[in-house]
């Protein structure tokens, strides 16, 4: 079965620091991929997502992640973290979009120090 | 703006007590789904639906059901039978339309907790 594995449970960054957020899934063939974001009693917003093409994708909020087939990883990255970025991050895989059911990975909470 | 509703969003139930969560989306989505979601946990699929008057169990369906009567709506009822229903309960939906990526938008939530 296809899963998704986020290796930090926590990350603390300081304001203004870069950040990298794992994410690793395992499964035989490249799924459709994804990183939300979601703050405290809220839903989850799309950050960005990668199906085909250029392996660095951009998205919202000065996020970028990388898709590295060979390592089966997908990252999610910021060059610098700001206050409103701490959250909880969640990587998502989807093998079939006909099948439409995502899997999630258990989520990575981030504190941003000032 | 097209988006998806919640109702409510903090609920309380007592033991032995059946409640039903709502979700409404106008965003024209044909596929409803039903997560939940416990601290440390992620996203747990519970049910969802592709079509009107169509749905399948997901990952953790027990003490869980569901209807699709309409395509704008998919309530979830939590009944009885659910050993553990304390939880943050989230509706989302997809298009299922050719070229589609698979993108889920969310609704903000339903806060269960029994007493």
């Amino acid at each position: 079965a296809q899963s998704v594995t986020q290796p930090d449970i926590h990350i603390t960054v300081s304001e203004g620091a870069s950040l990298e957020l794992r994410c690793n899934y395992s499964y035989g063939a490249t799924p459709y991929l994804f990183w939300y974001v979601q703050s405290p009693g809220q839903g989850l917003q799309l950050l960005l997502k990668y199906f085909s093409g250029d392996t660095l994708v951009q998205g919202i909020k000065g996020f970028e992640a990388e898709f590295k087939r060979s390592q089966s990883s997908f990252n999610l990255r910021k060059p610098s973290v700001h206050w409103s970025d701490a959250a909880e991050y969640f990587c998502a895989v989807l093998l079939n979009t006909n099948a439409g059911k995502s899997t999630f990975g258990d989520g990575t909470t981030l504190t941003v120090k000032p | 703006d097209g988006g998806i509703t919640q109702s409510p969003k903090y609920l309380f139930r007592k033991e032995g007590q059946n409640v039903t969560l709502s979700c409404e989306q106008n965003l024209n989505h044909d596929a409803m789904y039903w997560y939940r979601q416990d601290p440390g946990q992620g996203l747990r699929l519970i049910y969802y639906s592709q079509i009107v008057n169509d749905f399948q169990k997901g990952d953790i369906a027990e003490g869980y059901s569901v209807s699709r009567e309409k395509k704008e709506s998919f309530p979830l009822t939590v009944t009885s039978a659910q050993k553990n229903p304390t939880a943050f309960y989230l509706c989302a939906s997809s298009s299922v339309r050719v070229a589609n990526t698979g993108e889920l938008f969310f609704g903000e939530g339903s806060r269960l907790t029994v007493l």
